[in-house]
C-alpha cells in the first residue's frame, strides 16, 4: 500500500528552520516529483516545491529564498527546510506525490507546524 | 496564475445535482484538477486534465471546460459528499489552488 508519513518538530520559534521529513512507503520514488505543500487559514492551499529522485527541484517563487529541499532515495524519504520562519509559516504542512504533471495523487496526513516563541 | 472558485459554500440536499466553478486568470488550456478535502484530512485527487475522473471516483462527480471556465458537477449528491472542493492548475510553475467551495448536505 503506497503511503506517504510526514514528521518533524510541530513546534518552531521565530527566525529558525523549520525541517520536515516524508516518509514514502510502497513506491518506488523514480519517475515522480515529490511536493510539499501547505495550508493555512488565511492563504489556504500552497504549493511550495518539488524535487525529483535525481534532486532536481523547481520552487514557488514566493517562498524560494527560503526554501531547500533534499531527497534521499535509499532511504526513501525527502525533506523540507524552511528558514528565517515567520507567525505567517504557520500551517498544516502535507508531502504529495506529483505525477509528473502536476496532479497530486497521493498525500500524506498532513502535520501541524506552528511558528512560536 | 489567480483560481476563483464560486461559490465559496453552498448547501444542498441529498439527491440534488450541484454545479461549482473555477475561473482561471489565464488561459490554462486543459490543465486544471480537482479535489475533494474532507474535514481533517488530507485532499483527494478527484478529476484530472479537467475532465478525467480518477480510479475509484464515483461516477457521480464529472469535469468539463477548458482555457478560463471549468466546471465540477456533483450528480446525486450524497451524505459523504460534505467535503471542501478544490481546483488547481496544473500549466506552468508555480502550482497554484483556488479558494475552496465548501459543501454542506442539508
Amino acid at each position: 500500500q503506497e503511503q506517504l508519513q510526514e514528521s518533524g518538530p510541530r513546534l518552531v520559534k521565530p527566525s529558525e528552520t523549520l525541517s520536515l521529513t516524508c516518509n514514502v512507503s510502497g513506491a518506488s520514488m523514480r519517475t515522480y516529483y515529490w511536493t510539499w505543500i501547505r495550508q493555512s487559514p488565511g492563504k489556504g492551499l500552497e504549493w511550495i516545491a518539488h524535487i525529483s529522485h535525481s534532486g532536481k527541484t523547481n520552487y514557488n517563487p514566493s517562498l524560494k529564498s527560503r526554501v531547500t529541499l533534499s531527497v534521499d532515495t535509499a532511504k526513501s524519504h525527502f525533506s523540507l527546510f524552511l528558514n528565517s520562519v515567520t507567525a505567517a509559516d504557520t500551517a498544516i504542512y502535507f508531502c504529495a506525490r506529483d505525477d509528473t504533471v502536476g496532479n497530486f495523487d497521493l498525500w500524506g496526513q498532513g502535520i501541524p507546524v506552528a511558528v512560536s516563541s | 496564475i489567480q483560481l476563483t472558485q464560486s461559490p465559496s459554500s453552498l448547501s444542498a440536499s441529498i439527491g440534488d445535482r450541484v454545479t461549482i466553478t473555477c475561473r482561471a486568470s489565464q488561459d490554462v488550456k486543459k490543465f486544471l484538477a480537482w479535489y475533494q478535502q474532507k474535514p481533517g484530512k488530507a485532499p483527494v485527487l478527484l478529476i484530472s486534465s479537467a475532465s478525467n475522473l480518477r480510479g475509484g471516483v464515483p461516477s457521480r462527480f464529472s469535469g468539463s471546460g477548458s482555457g478560463t471556465d471549468f466546471t465540477l458537477t456533483i450528480s446525486g449528491l450524497q451524505s459523504e459528499d460534505l467535503a471542501t472542493y478544490y481546483c488547481q492548475h496544473l500549466l506552468t510553475y508555480p502550482y497554484s489552488f483556488g479558494q475552496g467551495t465548501k459543501l454542506e448536505v442539508q
